[in-house]
């Protein structure tokens, strides 16, 4: 079946320290690729998505691009802030018969003024 | 536009009862998703509503069950706890269903205890 693999942390960073989360995938079909970020006592919120391949996802200066050639879709920030500490979490739709998210173990960052 | 409700937000049951979690999409969304997310088994999905029809199911056994209403709101039923069903149950709604692309907008989870 479907599945997502991701670094797992937890990792610390210096604030505006470069990110990079890595994300790989496998799918038998064309999946639709998300980072979904969780913010301690809160629920999952969508950071970024990718519904095809070449597909750049980006928000909030995060960015993550999809890749079938390698199957991936790592995380990216090029200067994170104490407020980006949370955890980050790769996931996949399989864009047929229901919204079902298969998700990544998670990352916990933490980000140090 | 309020976001989506769980009720309650924490549950502590001893083993063996059954328990009831409620989840309120957000106005004009149609599916609900559930999801149990653990430390040990990370996020899992459970069940998808559309319609008042169960879309998908995940790889859990049968004491877990649920239904969607007319008004598209849910609820998850655990019946026979055990002690591993101790997890944040996470609900979220999107607005369609079956294409992949929508995005779901999860509530804040019911904190389940089993002792």
């Amino acid at each position: 079946g479907d599945s997502v693999t991701q670094m797992e942390g937890p990792v610390t960073l210096s604030e505006e320290a470069f990110l990079t989360i890595n994300c790989t995938y496998t799918a038998t079909g064309y999946p639709s690729l998300f980072w979904y970020v969780q913010y301690p006592g809160e629920g999952l919120q969508l950071l970024l998505k990718a519904t095809k391949a070449d597909d750049k996802g980006s928000n909030k200066g995060f960015e993550a691009t999809y890749r079938k050639e390698t199957t991936s879709f790592h995380l990216e920030k090029g200067s994170v802030q104490v407020s980006d500490s949370a955890v980050y979490f790769c996931a996949l739709s399989d864009q047929g018969g229901s919204e079902k998210l298969v998700f990544g173990k998670g990352m916990k960052l933490t980000v140090n003024p | 536009k309020a976001g989506v409700t769980q009720t309650p937000r924490y549950l502590i049951k001893t083993r063996g009862q059954q328990v009831t979690l409620s989840c309120s999409p957000i106005s004009g969304h149609r599916s609900v998703s559930w999801y149990q997310q653990t430390p040990g088994q990370g996020l899992q999905f459970l069940f998808e509503y559309f319609s008042e029809t169960q879309r998908n199911k995940g790889n859990f056994p049968g004491r877990f069950s649920g239904r969607q209403f007319s008004n598209s709101r849910s609820e998850m039923n655990v019946s026979t706890l055990e002690l591993g069903d101790s997890a944040l149950y996470l609900c979220a709604s999107s607005l369609l269903s079956g294409t992949g692309l929508n995005e779901q907008f999860f509530g804040p989870g019911t904190r389940l205890t089993v002792l």
